[in-house]
């Protein structure tokens, strides 16, 4: 069974940081990874998928990485934001989406 | 493109009333859809995987004769709670499997919060 797991479970740091959110799966047979956002109280953004034959990908500020073989993912967030702050969730496909515990992010100014 | 509506957004019942929560997509045919259910500061627990056509498969320990999901078509997947109670009060999140040329995604629903008084 597909377990998904991500440290920190949260983080508070100051405007301008560089963060790095990891993401652990014990099931290396997966399609791709996928990292959404969740806003309080709001549904999933999806920010980055990664196939499984990809090692990363990149988006605006953001860069993510896949090392199957280990069953890591990592997200980092260039110049963090107070916009940035919400719960970033990675999520494993084996042909279904099997979800982290989730990092709970705050940005300060 | 690739959009799923879920309704409704929020809903209030009574407890020991069912509650039935649709999810559409829109603009392409979904032929497997997930249910998943959030409790506060939790993540995601997948609850069943709907088939359009054929029987749900439900995830270890999810109750099939208390979350009844119907996927009758290929773009609708409803999920009704049955005798609601105060415990079955969640965020109900659902998303459709959706096909693109060498791989596919899954799109999610903006979800359902659902309070049982």
């Amino acid at each position: 069974k597909q377990e998904v797991t991500q440290i920190p479970a949260a983080l508070s740091v100051p405007e301008g940081e560089n963060l790095v959110l990891n993401c652990s799966f014990t099931d290396s047979a997966i399609y791709n990874l996928q990292w959404f956002r969740q806003d309080p109280g709001k549904g999933l953004t999806s920010l980055l998928l990664i196939q499984s034959s990809q090692r990363e990908q990149t988006s605006g500020r953001l860069n993510a990485s896949l090392d199957k073989s280990s069953g890591r993912s990592t997200l980092y967030i260039a110049a963090s934001q107070p916009g940035d702050s919400a719960t970033y969730l990675c999520a494993a496909n084996t042909d279904k989406l099997i979800f982290g515990t989730g990092t709970r992010l705050q940005v300060f100014p | 493109g690739a959009v799923v509506s879920q309704h409704p957004s929020w809903v209030i019942c009574k407890s020991g009333t069912s509650v039935k929560i649709e999810c559409r997509s829109l603009d392409f045919q979904a032929t497997t859809m997930f249910w998943y259910r959030q409790f506060p500061k939790q993540s995601l627990m997948l609850m069943a995987t709907s088939n359009e056509g054929s029987k749900a498969t439900y995830e270890q320990g999810v109750e099939k004769d208390k979350f009844l999901i119907n996927h009758a078509s290929l773009t609708l997947s409803t999920l009704t709670v049955t005798s609601a109670h105060p415990e079955d009060s969640s965020f109900y999140i659902c998303s459709a499997k959706r096909y693109s040329v060498n791989n596919y995604g899954y799109t999610f629903g903006s979800g359902t919060r659902l309070t049982v008084v």
